[in-house]
């Protein structure tokens, strides 16, 4: 089975410089999640998705940021321009509400891992 | 609003020996509660959770996770580590019938030494 599918793996990228990360989410998943992980605030829920609408960016960090699901099956996460502050690895999560509701049970991919000099 | 706190940054043991992880939640509504691992350069992978019933729930990899109400606990417990067990393990928490936001720990670091 496909996983969540994110690229790049790595970006290593100037201070000013535009970012674009991808993500696939699993096929038939309908809720896609962007975190943000660094050492100093761990894992940081940034923005979701439920059937391609944003429900909820209260996360995304300022208006540098932006994310877009344009159908089911593709998002990006796009950084404008671009901070040192900002190099952190992204992750991409996606799920499939059950009858109660969204039970909790992420599929991550493995990450997009941005330094930003 | 729910929070989610790990009490240990880091936890090391030897081989062969128990394990807790300490997992504690506020919420003032129900809630569902898992931990993830988190294996070095890896996404995070679901270990256990707790929607309802038993509050003594089993995982992948000889894990399981005790869900206490009265002290908001949910502590992650195995009886012997192997080395391989070397992760970053996650406690997070939602609300139940939720559509999305799950509110994860800072993560505890578990190291196994031989």
């Amino acid at each position: 089975d496909a996983g969540v599918i994110q690229s790049p793996r790595h970006e290593v990228t100037e201070m000013g410089q535009e970012v674009t990360l991808r993500c696939k989410p699993i096929s038939g998943h309908n809720s896609l999640f962007w975190y943000r992980q660094t050492m100093m605030r761990g894992l940081e829920l940034l923005i979701y998705f439920n059937n391609n609408v944003p429900i909820d960016d209260s996360g995304m960090p300022e208006d540098r940021f932006s994310a877009k699901m344009p159908n089911a099956s593709f998002s990006t996460l796009k950084i404008q321009p671009s901070e040192p502050r900002d190099s952190a690895v992204y992750f991409c999560a996606s799920s499939s509400p059950g009858l109660a509701g969204n039970t909790g049970e992420l599929f991550f991919g493995e990450g997009s891992r941005l330094t930003v000099l | 609003a729910q929070s989610v706190t790990q009490l240990d940054s880091q936890v090391p043991v030897f081989e062969e020996a128990p394990v807790e992880l300490r997992c504690n939640y506020s919420s003032s509504v129900s809630v569902y509660l898992f931990w993830y691992v988190q294996y070095p350069n890896q996404g995070l992978q679901l270990l256990l959770k707790y929607l309802s019933g038993s509050t003594l729930v089993k995982g992948i990899n000889g894990f399981e996770a005790e869900f206490n109400k009265s002290q908001t606990s949910f502590h992650l417990r195995k009886p012997s580590v192997h080395i391989s067990d070397t992760a970053e393990y996650f406690c997070a928490v939602i609300l139940s019938g939720n559509t999305g936001k799950l509110i994860f720990g800072q993560g505890t670091t578990l190291q196994v030494k031989p």
